[in-house]
């Protein structure tokens, strides 16, 4: 079975500062990797998703991740964090065999200091 | 474009009862997965439906049960509600379950269910 690991539960940091959100995976095979994102009081939104090739992948409002296949990650940053990235975020993997079912992590939630 | 939607958005029941939620796919999406989410956690998966079956289940008693229309919508049902039922339930629609097995999840608002 496939699970996800993110080690982080709450982050607090000041404007400008770097970001980096950790996440791991357990799985046997091969996987797909998101990260989603909840901002207070909306939905899940999708900030990045690896499926192949470039293992670093950037996304919207300038996240970006890495996979390191190695090391079953596949860590979120930031180079400069803004007051608006306040918000909950979710690691999740989806097993690439043909089946969508995504397992999520439990979440970190980052606080922004202004 | 409307995104996947979601009704109720609130709900409150009593221990025993019954509820159905109810979701519409993103335009163009045929695949609907549900997810619950308890407070404080991330979503957990309960189950999926691809031309009008159930495909997939997580580990969800069979309380939880669920339906396809052939408009692709969705309903997901739970019966004999328990207090640990109380949650945000998520639906998340993508495309065809075969064939683009790569598409990604889109997710609707969710309808929060408080159990008394």
């Amino acid at each position: 079975a496939q699970s996800v690991s993110q080690h982080n539960h709450h982050v607090i940091l000041s404007e400008a500062a770097s970001l980096e959100l950790g996440c791991n995976y357990s799985y046997g095979g091969t996987v797909n990797l998101f990260w989603y994102v909840q901002y207070p009081g909306q939905h899940l939104q999708l900030l990045l998703k690896y499926f192949s090739g470039d293992p670093l992948v950037k996304g919207i409002k300038g996240f970006e991740a890495e996979f390191i296949k190695s090391k079953f990650s596949f860590n979120l940053r930031k180079p400069s964090v803004q007051w608006s990235d306040t918000a909950e975020y979710f690691c999740a993997v989806m097993n690439s065999g043909g089946y969508q079912k995504v397992t999520f992590g439990t979440g970190t939630k980052l606080q922004v200091i202004p | 474009d409307a995104g996947v939607t979601q009704s109720p958005t609130h709900l409150i029941k009593t221990r025993g009862q019954q509820v159905t939620l109810r979701c519409s796919p993103k335009s163009g999406h045929d695949t609907v997965s549900w997810y619950q989410q308890a407070l404080g956690q991330g979503p957990q998966f309960i189950f999926q439906y691809y031309e009008e079956e159930e495909r997939q289940r997580g580990n969800f008693p069979d309380r939880f049960s669920g339906h396809q229309f052939p408009n692709y919508s969705s309903e997901l049902n739970v019966n004999a509600l328990l207090l640990g039922d109380s949650a945000l339930y998520l639906c998340a629609s993508s495309g065809a379950f075969s064939g683009r097995a790569l598409e990604t999840q889109y997710f609707g608002p969710g309808t929060r269910l408080l159990v008394l």
